[in-house]
């Protein structure tokens, strides 16, 4: 089945720094990859996601990149501010009757003031 | 408002009483699903259901059971829980799995 890899685990920024989030995956045939940001006490929650026919997408300061032939996509945000404080997880699955959507073990994001 | 809503949000139970965790979706989604979160395991899949009568095993089905009767529900049961199915729980829906998925608030459970 499809293996997700997601580094770093944790990550301390300056407000006002980027922050970068790489996720590797294993199965060729992925082409969905969602990102997810998780805040205390609530469920994940939809921040962008990205299609294996589009090699880039940019949501304000969130933007995500795919690279197809290495198998890896990233999560950028820009002009990080405290509220950007949570856990981020990226995720991957493909088009086929029975599919799961596979996550990475996510990401701890620290924004300091 | 589009929600998924599971209930209960906490329980604490002890090994062997069969325990059931509901979650209800008000989005006509047909996708849902079921995972649980663990420190440094991230979220894992248990089950999901990709129509009513339609189920299917995720990465982690072991000592879970499921249920997809009508399109808006779909019942997670533990028929005899132990201590290491104590964890967070979450559903989740879509339309297809290809979507963004909903998710609910969460429940935690400890098993004694």
């Amino acid at each position: 089945g499809e293996n997700v890899e997601q580094h770093p685990s944790t990550l301390s920024v300056q407000e006002g720094d980027s922050a970068v989030i790489k996720c590797t995956y294993s199965d060729s045939a992925s082409n969905y990859f969602p990102w997810y940001k998780q805040e205390l006490g609530k469920g994940p929650q939809l921040i962008i996601d990205i299609r294996s026919n589009v090699g880039e997408k940019k949501d304000q300061r969130i933007a995500v990149t795919l690279n197809k032939t290495a198998k890896h996509f990233s999560l950028h945000i820009t002009e990080t501010q405290p509220e950007d404080s949570a856990v981020y997880f990226c995720a991957a699955s493909k088009d086929s009757g029975y599919s799961t959507l596979t996550f990475g073990k996510g990401t701890m994001l620290l924004v300091s003031p | 408002e589009a929600q998924v809503t599971q209930n209960p949000r906490y329980l604490i139970t002890v090994t062997g009483k069969k325990l059931t965790v509901t979650c209800s979706q008000n989005m006509n989604h047909e996708y849902m699903s079921w995972y649980r979160q663990d420190p440094g395991l991230g979220l894992r899949q248990i089950y999901y259901s990709m129509n009513v009568e339609v189920t299917d095993k995720g990465d982690v089905p072991e000592g879970y059971k499921v249920s997809r009767k009508e399109k808006r529900n779909f019942p997670l049961i533990l028929e005899s829980p132990s201590p290491n199915q104590t964890s967070l729980y979450f559903c989740a829906s879509s339309f297809i799995v290809n979507q963004p998925q909903h998710f609910g608030d969460g429940t935690r459970l400890s098993i004694l």
